[in-house]
């Protein structure tokens, strides 16, 4: 699967600013999207095509990707924010979905 | 409202086979690719499998390719995902997540796990 790596853990305060990164080769070329997925339930679409926010999904979650690095960003992150989170492209060279490898977001 | 939801999960013997189903409703199915996605207890996701509308074009991870086979019944709004010479590595919570278009899964299922052991 194409690879993409994502820091483990990230630690931000109520109100504050959550950023997560996701790096892969010439992933700046490619959409990515990111999911959410809170202890116990399935995974959430939170941002698609890089930056797009699905229907629902609150304005503090925003998203950008350029060069080999996409960022999720949360602003004034909330108690209910404290979550995993994947960032996902597809590799249209070989036919296959990578995933990242997830990063837990604590709000301490 | 769409919902998927899964079934077919559970105990299976190393060597064994399995077969996954995942009901949809509250939408066009045969409209939409679906994937499978699994998830190892306390790791991420990995992405399994996806298969289009006609089930014309089917991909895998590349790892799981030959023992892994993904199906669909559009007449019965169903996905199927066939498991084969299953091994410990293959315990994980299976899900099957709708394509709104390529990199983007809109709706998941609960998911159904699958445990492999003697």
């Amino acid at each position: 699967s194409y690879e993409l790596t994502q820091p483990p853990s990230v630690s931000v305060s109520p109100g504050q600013t959550a950023i997560i990164t996701c790096s892969g080769d010439r992933l700046g070329d490619k959409y990515v999207s990111w999911y959410q997925q809170r202890p116990g339930q399935s995974p959430v679409l939170v941002i698609s095509d890089d930056r797009k926010r699905p229907s629902g999904i609150p304005e503090r979650f925003s998203g950008s990707n350029s060069g080999n690095t996409a960022t999720l960003t949360i602003s004034g992150t909330q108690a209910l924010d404290e979550a995993d989170y994947f960032c996902q492209a597809w590799d249209s060279s070989v036919l296959v979905y990578g995933f990242g490898s997830g990063t837990k977001v604590s709000v301490l | 409202d769409v919902h998927l939801v899964e079934s077919g999960g559970g105990l299976a013997r190393p060597g064994g086979s399995l077969r996954l189903s995942c009901a949809a409703t509250g939408f066009a199915f045969s409209n939409y690719s679906m994937n499978w996605v699994r998830q190892s207890p306390g790791k991420g996701l990995e992405w399994v499998s996806s298969i289009s509308t006609s089930s014309d074009h089917i991909y895998y991870a590349r790892p799981l390719k030959g023992r892994f086979t993904v199906s669909r019944d559009n007449a019965k709004n169903a996905l199927y995902l066939q498991l084969s010479r299953l091994s410990a590595e293959d315990t994980a919570v299976y899900y099957c997540a709708r394509e709104l278009r390529v990199n983007v899964f809109d709706f998941w299922g609960q998911g159904t796990l699958v445990t492999v052991s003697s």
